[in-house]
């Protein structure tokens, strides 16, 4: 959907360093995702937005949090980044049908 | 535990051909059930939306739904090279405040 924009596209960073991942929408969605997708695991939801400043923790948050300061945005943030964490993160928005749209995907490389 | 299940594939289909994929849930209680499509690096778009028993056809695509027996599947009616990618399917839980729970894929192959 190109309602919804992820940055940056790709990141290599180095174990230990913090990320954020950031997701951009234009279609007002009320609920917000981040997903992780690895091979053999299909998509994990990390967490969760409801609203503004309404977060939930998914299946897989160990080692991350996020933020929604306001509808449009939605940071994922990994506060100490450990090689575990490489993986393509998604972000998806949905306006509360249970449809969800995605964006692009972030590729994070952890060395 | 809630699961979306799917065959993982390879499943290949000759071009012109009908390809069926299937998908089956465990919580009696889910009431939306998608169908997106994944191409190599991409991000995965939704293709099918199916809320009520019975089938729902969008051009080429057609959705079947029976809650009876927790099944929902996709059909492609003359399917094309450009079909090929992985199908995920997605069921909302009922308790899970708009969560959806997805199935790993089926990846498709269309040969020429």
């Amino acid at each position: 959907d190109a309602g919804i924009t992820q940055s940056p596209r790709h990141k290599v960073t180095e174990t230990g360093t913090p990320v954020t991942l950031r997701c951009h929408q234009t279609e007002n969605h009320r609920y917000m995702y981040w997903y992780r997708q690895d091979p053999g695991h299909g998509l994990r939801l990390i967490h969760y937005s409801y609203g503004v400043k309404d977060t939930d923790k998914g299946e897989v948050s160990d080692g991350y949090s996020v933020s929604r300061s306001k509808t449009e945005d939605f940071l994922l943030t990994l506060e100490s980044a450990t090689s575990s964490q490489t993986s393509v993160y998604f972000c998806a928005g949905s306006g509360g049908n249970n449809e969800q749209f995605f964006g692009p995907g972030t590729r994070l490389t952890v060395l | 535990q809630k699961e979306v299940e799917q065959n993982s594939g390879p499943l290949s289909v000759p071009e012109g051909a009908i390809a069926s994929l299937n998908c089956t849930y465990s919580d009696r209680g889910s009431q939306s059930f998608f169908w997106y499509r994944q191409y190599s690096g991409k991000s995965p778009e939704l293709i099918m939306s199916i809320y009520s028993n019975g089938d729902k056809e969008d051009g080429r695509f057609t959705a079947q739904l029976n809650k009876a027996s927790q099944y929902v599947s996709l059909l492609i009616r003359d399917s094309q090279p450009s079909d090929s990618a992985t199908y995920l399917c997605a069921v909302n839980a009922r308790d899970s405040n708009y969560q959806l729970i997805w199935g790993a894929g089926t990846k498709l192959i269309i040969k020429p």
